[in-house]
């Protein structure tokens, strides 16, 4: 298996653009992590899902971040419109019964807003 | 709110000695992460305690946990430079419906 599988790998922006980062979750695997480590906040939980269902989005700062996924194998994290601010690391994750053997992390993307 | 603290937050050691690194968590528990993270990289698993008195072992990694004191510990001896890292942990409170990493502990291992 090739592990979890993020793109892009590096993104830079100009603040107001809309920017989506995309994940493609380990075959089998039933939940999904979006992540974001800055400096500043250390690894955050944005939201998950199982089974392509959101459960917990709380984690998401703003109206302005959503996230989908409308199949297995696939999930979005789109930030519109994007501001300095969102500059981090985005990590997506999957696991198979919520952690039971542990997550596997993608390489992550990493944006700057400019 | 679930809250997670490790420590320390900084940590330099000469090779061949032996250092404990910290994780202290808030709420009721059983799963409980350790990572490593090189820097510009993404986060590897090294353990997954899922229960109470879980020690786990990998070279010269240990890691424990205890769920009663809302403790886990990742012992390193002899360590080695390669062990340079940045060294997280996190749990995940299935009665809180939360999860939450650590700071993260960087340790530098000098000669």
């Amino acid at each position: 298996d090739a592990g979890v599988i993020q793109s892009p790998r590096h993104e830079v922006t100009e603040m107001g653009q809309e920017v989506t980062l995309r994940c493609k979750p380990i075959s089998g695997h039933d939940y999904l992590f979006w992540y974001r480590q800055t400096m500043m906040r250390g690894l955050e939980l944005l939201i998950y899902f199982n089974n392509n269902v959101p459960i917990d989005d709380s984690g998401m700062p703003e109206d302005r971040f959503s996230a989908k996924m409308p199949n297995a194998s696939f999930s979005t994290l789109k930030i519109q419109p994007s501001e300095p601010r969102d500059s981090a690391v985005y990590f997506c994750a999957s696991s198979v019964t919520r952690g039971l053997y542990g997550y596997t992390f993608g390489s992550g993307t990493r944006l700057t807003v400019v | 709110e679930l809250k997670v603290e490790q420590n320390p937050l900084f940590l330099s050691m000469q090779e061949g000695k032996n250092y404990t690194i910290y994780c202290n968590y808030s709420t009721t528990s059983d799963r409980l992460y350790w990572y490593r993270q090189d820097p510009g990289k993404s986060l590897e698993s090294l353990f997954v305690l899922l229960s109470n008195g879980a020690v786990k072992q990998e070279g010269r990694l240990m890691a424990s946990l205890d769920t009663k004191a809302r403790l886990s510990t990742l012992h390193i001896t002899a360590a080695v430079h390669d062990l340079s890292a940045t060294y997280f942990c996190a749990v995940d409170s299935r009665w809180d419906n939360d999860m939450r990493f650590g700071a993260g502990t960087r340790l530098t291992v000098k000669p």
